[in-house]
């Protein structure tokens, strides 16, 4: 398995607070990636990075913003939560170097609940 | 835009019974095509992929050939168990721009 962490697991907060979720990898992969994942919706992309402080916006980025400042970390924030956050939110991450270009691998996600 | 469809859950079989999860995709280029497999409380796990036309991606007695000509990567299995009840999704991914699209995935429960 790919060695990629997700903190924290669970997550309670109020709408209005800000939230930020952590990616850790240690397979030095230079792509990493945030989801959410919703009922009815499969995975969407929120921001992805493709290197050290290189990040791009992803299908449903508005409300997130995104941070790396290392290779193997990856944090995204919810500047101020609301209800249409509270999601499952899925890390992932690629290496198009390694001869296994375009496969994913996902981390155990984080479980978003806002109040 | 690129997009995957596939076949709406849930899905529920007896033991032994022969599995197919519809997938069709829509995209501009070449892209690779993938199944990944999610178990209660866990990530997404890959669990084939395909990244040319006629292609074949094989893994634990499941299979999906890439057709192009019907544009459609189809998941089947010749006999399930139990243990193979999850949710499938079916994915596509644009080699030229990272991008990798999702199906909304399909239930699978499987009942002794």
């Amino acid at each position: 398995d790919a060695g990629i962490t997700q903190s924290p697991r669970h997550k309670v907060t109020e709408t209005g607070t800000p939230v930020t979720l952590r990616c850790h990898q240690t397979e030095n992969h230079r792509y990493m990636y945030w989801y959410r994942q919703d009922p009815g919706h499969g995975l969407r992309l929120i921001h992805y990075s493709y290197g050290v402080k290189d990040t791009d916006k992803g299908e449903v980025s508005d409300g997130y913003s995104v941070s790396r400042s290392k290779t193997e970390d990856f944090l995204l924030t919810l500047e101020s939560a609301t209800s249409s956050q509270t999601s499952v939110y899925f890390c992932a991450i690629s290496d198009p170097s390694g001869g296994t270009q375009e496969t994913q691998y996902f981390g155990p996600g984080t479980r978003l609940l806002v109040l | 835009g690129n997009s995957v469809t596939q076949m709406e859950g849930p899905v529920t079989l007896s033991e032994e019974a022969f599995l197919t999860i519809n997938c069709t995709y829509t995209a501009t280029g070449y892209p690779s095509l993938f199944w990944y497999v999610q178990y209660p409380g866990e990530g997404l796990q890959l669990l084939l992929k395909a990244t040319k036309a006629d292609d074949k991606g094989s893994n634990k007695g499941f299979e999906a050939t890439y057709r192009k000509e019907t544009t459609s990567f189809h998941l089947e299995k010749g006999s399930v168990q139990v243990s193979d009840s999850a949710v499938y999704f079916c994915a596509l991914s644009d080699p030229n721009n990272n991008d990798m699209r999702f199906g909304a995935g399909t239930r699978l429960t499987v009942k002794p």
